[in-house]
């Protein structure tokens, strides 16, 4: 089954923007991911489905200061103009017809 | 509006059971696949089981797998998770999630989520 890496911590300053990135297992750097936020003491959210193309899709309401890109086994959110409430974890996610759903750990990103 | 509203977490001993169900409303239920995951105190996301839309398909973690059943009611638009022979390690949030439309094809809208906790 895919694995996915995440670094377990990023940190930016408001305003500015961050690239926080998600690498996908040897022999599955094709798969399409999806991007999760999860605010504290709160439920995660669905931000975006990613794709090996850098093409992706984003969920009901969530601000185009986030967006997506690739680059072979690497999956990139990118927050621009970081405000406050951008502060939380972050996860990656993929499937396979094994696995229906694989999470990578997450990154906690503290905006400075 | 999609909403994913779980219910029937609480405290039990460990060796007991408990039962989750996820009310949904907002969408065909009986459309698309569900997943339950869970987080436990501050640790990360963690998989635990699906069903497809119909029922016909299951899939548990390695973890839960033998003890607990995943299962839906397309007439009550439920989703239902039934936990037994629960351990310490079973301490978590519990969140009903939706998928994108089959069961591999991503995660698109989470619910509250209902904590459980197993403690003597």
């Amino acid at each position: 089954q895919p694995v996915l890496t995440q670094s377990s911590s990023a940190s930016a300053s408001l305003g500015s923007s961050v690239k926080l990135t998600c690498t996908l297992s040897s022999g599955h750097s094709s798969y399409i991911i999806a991007w999760h936020q999860q605010q504290p003491g709160k439920a995660p959210r669905y931000l975006m489905k990613l794709e090996g193309s850098g093409s992706y899709n984003k969920g009901s309401g969530v601000p185009d200061r986030f967006s997506g890109s690739s680059s072979g086994a690497d999956r990139y959110l990118t927050i621009s103009n970081l405000q406050s409430e951008d502060e939380a974890d972050y996860y990656c996610e993929t499937w396979d017809s094994n696995t229906p759903v694989v999470f990578g750990g997450g990154t906690k990103l503290t905006v400075l | 509006e999609v909403q994913l509203v779980e219910s029937g977490g609480g405290l039990v001993q460990p060796g007991g059971s408990l039962r989750l169900s996820c009310s949904a409303s907002g969408f065909t239920f009986s459309s698309y696949a569900m997943h339950w995951v869970r987080q436990a105190p501050g640790k990360g996301l963690e998989y635990v089981s699906a069903i497809s839309s119909n029922g016909g398909s299951t899939y548990y973690a390695d973890s839960v797998k033998g003890r607990f059943t995943i299962s839906r009611d397309n007439s009550k638009n439920t989703l239902y998770l039934q936990m037994s022979s629960l351990r310490a390690e079973d301490t978590a949030v519990y969140y009903c999630v939706k998928a994108e439309r089959w069961l591999q094809s991503g995660c698109d809208y989470w619910g509250q989520g209902t904590l459980v906790t197993v403690s003597s």
